[in-house]
């Protein structure tokens, strides 16, 4: 079982837009449309963002948004925010809902 | 507000199991999925597995062999074993609650740490 794969990075400046990819395969990214975003503070626990691709929970500011195109999700964060600057994480079913995956993970720096 | 408390042994010695509890408060038990994830330091996360409320579980391939993850439905507990661990099971380890696909709640971690 492979993690899905992210940038390792990204960066921006304030109001700026970045996105952030989540590249797996048929057996998990691009076959369920169950992925979910987690935004992780140094020394927090992770909060849900984003889930079922691109729902949002409640509280949750619509400058971020989810979307999904084969095999690759997507995290877009827009106007971007000093509090912004954190570890983004997806998250997807895989093997026929057998188990689950993580992706790797990016550090998100606001410039 | 559901609220998940954990706790276990922090400091473990190669070949040894560690084990680790979380009590769910405050929430339904049942019609959810219970998780454990980790973290190694400075690292991504990780999924270990996950337990329903009737008993039916899903591992990591990665892990199976070395995991069990355990329900006690009367004090609405589940418990996390890995056996045989190393200094590449020193991680946090965080306990969650799973609703469809999607983690809603979380621990607040468990920092073990594997060493001789």
């Amino acid at each position: 079982q492979s993690a899905l794969t992210q940038p390792a990075s990204v960066s921006g400046t304030p109001g700026q837009s970045i996105t952030i990819s989540c590249t797996g395969t048929s057996s998990d990214v691009g076959g369920y449309n169950l992925v979910s975003w987690y935004q992780q503070h140094p020394g927090k626990a992770p909060k849900l963002i984003i889930y079922e691709v691109n729902r949002r929970p409640s509280g949750i500011s619509n400058r971020f948004s989810g979307s999904k195109s084969g095999n690759t999700a997507s995290l877009t964060i827009s106007g971007l925010q000093a509090e912004d600057e954190a570890d983004y994480h997806c998250f997807s079913n895989s093997g026929g809902s057998a188990f689950r995956v993580f992706g790797g993970g990016t550090k998100l720096t606001v410039l | 507000q559901v609220q998940l408390q954990q706790w276990g042994a922090g400091l473990l010695k190669p070949s040894e199991t560690l084990s680790l509890t979380c009590a769910v408060y405050g929430g339904s038990f049942s019609g959810y999925q219970w998780n454990w994830i980790r973290q190694p330091p400075g690292k991504g996360l990780e999924w270990i597995g996950e337990i329903n409320y009737s008993g039916s579980t899903k591992y990591n391939p990665s892990l199976k062999s070395r995991v069990t993850i355990s329900v006690d439905t009367s004090k609405n507990q589940f418990s996390l074993h890995l056996t045989s661990v190393t200094a590449a099971d020193t991680a946090v380890y965080y306990c969650a609650r799973l609703l469809g696909a999607s983690v809603t709640n979380w621990g607040q971690g468990t920092l073990v740490t594997v060493s001789s």
